[in-house]
């Protein structure tokens, strides 16, 4: 299995306060990505990064900011929590990006009360 | 932008049966397909990756074919057992190269 650890696995949260996610690898791969699973949505891209510090929006990315100071962490910050970001957040890996295989994360189920 | 759709949304066969999974998507011009396996409340399994350059790949009892000029791939399951029972999603690359577009998966319960 790809070393991916996503932290925290649960989190309950309060409308209006700050949450940041983790995202670590071991794969020492380039590219890294979040993603939120909805259902009836499927899986969404929120943001990915190219290589640290080079970061860009997906499709679902208003409310939501990333950063990427090294190779293997990448973190996923909602900066004021609303109950419409209730879902499955996945963090994903590619050593190629589109190219390449993608590997993923075992997800982070986040509330927000 | 790119669609992925995937047909049936679910599907229940008895154990021992031969399944294809359909999954189709509007844009040709891709780098890869991607299937992956999904069991619930886990993450997401990388189950078979097809270049665009290849029509098939296999693993196992799983085979996975890529037409790209029409648009569409299949997930053949041969010989169906109950621990195949999932959620399959397949996957194609952004135009960009950079990122996955996933279809929305095909629910599979195999009884036994």
């Amino acid at each position: 299995d790809a070393g991916i650890t996503q932290s925290p696995r649960h989190k309950v949260t309060e409308t209006g306060t700050p949450v940041t996610l983790r995202c670590h690898q071991t794969e020492n791969h380039r590219y890294m990505y979040w993603y939120r699973q909805d259902p009836g949505h499927g899986l969404r891209l929120i943001h990915y990064s190219y290589g640290v510090k080079d970061t860009d929006k997906g499709e679902v990315s208003d409310g939501y900011s990333v950063s990427r100071s090294k190779t293997e962490d990448f973190l996923l910050t909602l900066e004021s929590a609303t109950s419409s970001q209730t879902s499955v957040y996945f963090c994903a890996i590619s050593e190629s990006g589109g190219q390449g295989e993608a590997f993923f994360g075992q997800g982070t189920r986040l509330t927000v009360v | 932008k790119q669609e992925v759709t995937q047909i049936p949304a679910a599907l229940s066969v008895p154990e021992g049966e031969n399944l294809v999974l359909n999954c189709s998507f509007t844009d040709s011009a891709i780098y890869n397909l991607q299937w992956f396996r999904q069991d619930p409340g886990k993450g997401l399994t990388s189950l078979l990756l097809i270049q665009s350059s290849q029509r098939e790949q296999t693993s196992g009892r799983l085979n996975a074919s890529l037409d790209k000029s029409s648009g569409r791939s299949t997930l053949y399951i041969a010989a169906s057992q109950p621990g195949d029972s999932a959620t399959y999603l397949c996957a194609v690359d952004h135009n960009s190269g950079y990122a996955l577009n996933f279809g929305k998966g095909t629910s599979l319960l195999v009884t036994p």
